[in-house]
């Protein structure tokens, strides 16, 4: 398995609070996305990181924030978490850009009641 | 508006028998084509790929068939094993292009 570890990897929280997921690597890879997956809808990109400090925006971006200050660390912020953000979320690194494989971590699996 | 098109959603295969698995895509620009596979409570996990290039890779048990005048591939599992149920997503991305579109993903049960 890739060197990908998800933190929580569970997370029950309320309406309007703010959440932060954390994705940590070993791999020293350049690339590292954050997805949601939700049934019928496969895996959806909301932000990714092609650099420390620097970072873009996904299909599905808003609502969510994210930072990047090391190589290994990409956080996820949920500012004021909705009902709609209950999912499951995957962290995926690769280590270069467009038609490279992606590899993923176990997941984090968020409910916001 | 979802650039790819994955069916069915689910399937249910004997032990031995051939699981087919289709995507269809809209963007012309797509040049990678890979499926993943996952088992609950894991994330996707890289199969096998295929470029606009070739019409068919094989990897084992594991064909993608590439049809770029319809806009469409395919994932053949040959003989099929109780091993293999897991849900399977196709994905498109562009050249160059940082993102991955994601199939909905077909859940696959293969009986013993």
């Amino acid at each position: 398995d890739a060197g990908i570890t998800q933190s929580p990897r569970h997370k029950v929280t309320e309406t309007g609070t703010p959440v932060t997921l954390r994705c940590h690597q070993t791999e020293n890879h350049r690339y590292m996305y954050w997805y949601r997956q939700d049934p019928g809808h496969g895996l959806r990109l909301i932000h990714y990181s092609y650099g420390v400090k620097d970072t873009d925006k996904g299909e599905v971006s808003d609502g969510y924030s994210v930072s990047r200050s090391k190589t290994e660390d990409f956080l996820l912020t949920l500012e004021s978490a909705t009902s709609s953000q209950t999912s499951v979320y995957f962290c995926a690194i690769s280590h270069d850009r467009g038609n490279q494989p992606q590899h993923f971590g176990d997941g984090t699996r968020l409910s916001i009641l | 508006q979802q650039q790819v098109k994955q069916s069915p959603q689910s399937l249910i295969v004997q032990k031995g028998g051939i699981s087919i698995i289709n995507c269809a895509y809209e963007n012309t620009a797509f040049d990678y084509f890979p499926w993943y596979q996952q088992f609950p409570g894991k994330g996707p996990a890289l199969l096998i790929a295929i470029r606009p290039d070739v019409s068919e890779k094989k990897e084992g048990r594991f064909t993608i068939s590439f049809n770029k005048s319809a806009k469409q591939f395919s994932l053949h599992i040959m003989d099929s094993q109780p091993g293999d149920s897991a849900t399977y997503f196709c994905a498109a991305s562009n050249p160059g292009s940082n993102m991955l579109t994601f199939g909905g993903g077909t859940r696959l049960m293969v009986k013993p």
